[in-house]
Order: structure tokens, then C-alpha cells, then sequence
């Protein structure tokens, strides 16, 4: 069965630092992956997909991430943070169903 | 814009209550799921649907079932609510059952308290 794992469940930067979050899969077969994002009293928007069509993914908000299969991960990054990145986010992968991480909720220090 | 709408932005219900949350989607979508978000749990699957008539059970089931009987239609059930089902509900929905490649467009979220 697919899966993936989030490290950490709480992530503090300071604005303007790289924001890094973490992404492990675990699939027998090509992966699809995702990142989504909630913020607070929300539903969950898509941040960026992986199709295999290519390992650095651009998404929305100036987030990315980078397909690994040696590392088998999918972390997610974005140069500078500001203040409205501050959410919950969670990384998924694709089967018949989608299956979600436990989520990893991004606090941004002033 | 695909939209995915749920009918309650906020429940409460009492104990041993018979309780239904709708979810309609515009987008014709074959594929729509019911998860319920815990702190600290993540999301995890309750049902999902191929297609009208279908349904399939996810990892929590238990004391849930569904009902599909309109493709842009997907009901979650709570037969006797029970406090430990107190959380928020997000219902989601893709194209193509088989498609690999398309994402989940989720609701804005049912947050049920059960007293």
C-alpha cells in the first residue's frame, strides 16, 4: 500500500527564511504526489502536483518541490516566507483513493 | 472554477442522533470522498465513490455509511452520533475513476460537535 510521512508536525521560520517541509513516500509503483495547503477554518487548496512529467514542480504562492526517487521524497520549498504562508500542509499520494500525511502546520515569526 | 460545496459550515447534534451531511459537486466529477481531519491525525478516508450506486469503504467506516444516488451528490450518514465523532468532515471530489493524475477539489468542511 502507497503512503507517505510527514517529519515534523510543527515548522517555525522566520519571514524571509527558506521554508522547508518534508514529504517520504512509500509506493511499489511511479508515484503521483501532491502538496495541498489550509489555512485556518478552510478546505484544502492544491499547491503543486507530481505527474512524472517532471522532478521540480512549480506551484502556486512561489512553493515548490522536487521529485527524489532515490530519497523517495517530495519536499516542499519556497525561498522567502511571509507572513500569509502560515497554514497547515499536507503532502498526499495518488491510488484509487488519495491518501494524506498527517499534516505539518507552518508557524511564521515576524 | 470546479465547487465543491457542503451543505453546513457548522453542526451540532445531540447524542444518538441520526445526522446527514451533503456534499454537491458542478463539475461532474466520477470520484467523491469523505474524510474526516482530527488534530494530529491528518486526514484520514471514511467512504468514497466511483459512481452513482457505488461505494467503497476507506479506513474509518465504522459507524458511518454513505449514499450516492445523483453523480453530484454524496451524503455522509452518521447512523447514531457518538461524541467521539466530533470533528471536521471535508468531502472531495476528482475526475475519472482511474486517473492517476488528477487532484482532489475539496469543500469548505463540515465541523460537527456532538454533545
Amino acid at each position: 500500500a502507497q503512503s507517505v510521512t510527514q517529519l515534523g508536525s510543527h515548522v517555525s521560520v522566520s519571514e524571509g527564511a527558506l521554508v522547508l517541509l518534508r514529504c517520504n513516500y512509500s509506493s511499489s509503483v511511479p508515484p503521483y504526489l501532491f502538496w495541498y495547503v489550509q489555512y485556518p477554518n478552510q478546505g484544502l487548496q492544491l499547491l503543486l502536483k507530481y505527474t512524472s512529467a517532471a522532478t521540480l514542480v512549480k506551484g502556486i504562492n512561489g512553493f515548490e518541490a522536487e521529485f527524489k526517487k532515490s530519497e523517495t521524497s517530495f519536499h516542499l520549498t519556497k525561498p522567502s516566507a511571509h507572513m500569509s504562508d502560515a497554514a497547515e500542509y499536507f503532502c498526499a499520494v495518488r491510488d484509487d483513493k488519495i491518501i494524506f500525511g498527517k499534516g505539518t502546520r507552518l508557524h511564521i515569526l515576524p | 472554477d470546479v465547487k465543491v460545496t457542503q451543505s453546513s459550515r457548522y453542526l451540532v447534534k445531540r447524542t444518538g442522533e441520526k445526522v446527514f451531511l451533503e456534499c454537491v459537486q458542478d463539475m461532474d466529477h466520477e470520484n467523491m470522498f469523505w474524510y474526516r481531519q482530527d488534530p494530529g491525525l491528518g486526514l484520514r478516508l471514511i467512504y468514497f465513490s466511483y459512481d452513482v450506486k457505488m461505494k467503497e469503504k476507506g479506513d474509518i467506516p465504522e459507524g458511518y455509511s454513505v449514499s450516492r444516488e445523483k453523480k453530484e451528490r454524496f451524503s455522509l450518514i452518521l447512523e447514531s452520533a457518538s461524541t467521539n465523532q466530533t470533528s471536521m468532515y471535508l468531502c472531495a471530489s476528482s475526475p475519472l475513476r482511474g486517473s492517476l493524475l488528477y487532484e482532489a477539489f475539496f469543500g469548505q468542511g463540515t465541523r460537527l460537535t456532538v454533545v
